[in-house]
């Protein structure tokens, strides 16, 4: 089965720009997040959906992220305006109803100067 | 609230010798718990993971950890080190599994598996 197609690899902004991310989880997987991984980290919780709707937030920093999931399917992150602590590797992942297993996406880069 | 401790951020081993990553957790509720993989520039794979049952669990490229209810560990080996095993290893717990879908993941700090030749 295709993976969890993440885009683009790479991105550098400047601060108080703004970015999106895109995510295309494996197809019919209902459950799809988004972690942050700072370099040198391990991954952290950005936001969880169920289908398109949000099951966990609680630690996406609401004033400058935001994230949709349209239709259940695909997903996009956004962060408006970039600081420089959002520098990291953004990881989407998904998973299968009655699945215990999390696939994820080789992840965007994200660089702010 | 559910979190993840792996002892030692670097962890150095001959080729061919044991390799043992450290991981201890705290969960309110029995754990799902999980050993990840990740090379230079890539995403994480899964190494193995335990839910219920069996609690020695076997994984990919000759791993195994074994859980440990009473220690609260979840310590990854495995029996002889390749050169190709060096990369960052992450523990991971889920303290739920809701109807819909797994919940998300706590990771560790992850540690940097070094292979000397």
């Amino acid at each position: 089965e295709a993976g969890v197609a993440q885009s683009p690899r790479y991105k550098i902004i400047e601060k108080r720009q703004s970015v999106a991310f895109w995510c295309n989880p494996i197809s019919g997987h209902a459950t799809l997040y988004w972690y942050q991984q700072i370099l040198g980290q391990g991954p952290k919780l950005l936001i969880q959906f169920q289908n398109n709707g949000v099951v966990d937030d609680s630690q996406l920093p609401k004033d400058r992220f935001s994230a949709e999931r349209l239709k259940g399917v695909d997903s996009t992150l956004k962060i408006q305006p970039a600081k420089l602590e959002d520098s990291a590797v953004y990881l989407c992942a998904s998973s299968s109803r009655g699945g215990y297993g999390y696939t994820f996406g080789s992840g965007t880069r994200l660089t702010v100067v | 609230a559910q979190s993840v401790t792996q002892l030692g951020s670097h962890v150095s081993v001959s080729e061919g010798a044991l390799v043992l990553l450290r991981c201890n957790y705290s969960s309110s509720v029995p754990p799902y718990l999980f050993w990840y993989v990740q090379y230079p520039n890539q995403g994480l794979q899964l190494l193995l993971k335990y839910t219920t049952g069996a609690t020695l669990v076997k994984g990919i490229n000759g791993f195994e950890a074994e859980f440990k209810k009473s220690e609260t560990s979840f310590h990854l080996t495995k029996p002889s080190a390749h050169m190709s095993d060096a990369a960052e290893y992450f523990c991971a717990v889920s303290d739920s599994f809701s109807g819909g879908g797994a919940d998300g993941l706590t990771f560790g700090k992850g540690t940097h598996l070094i292979i000397q030749p």
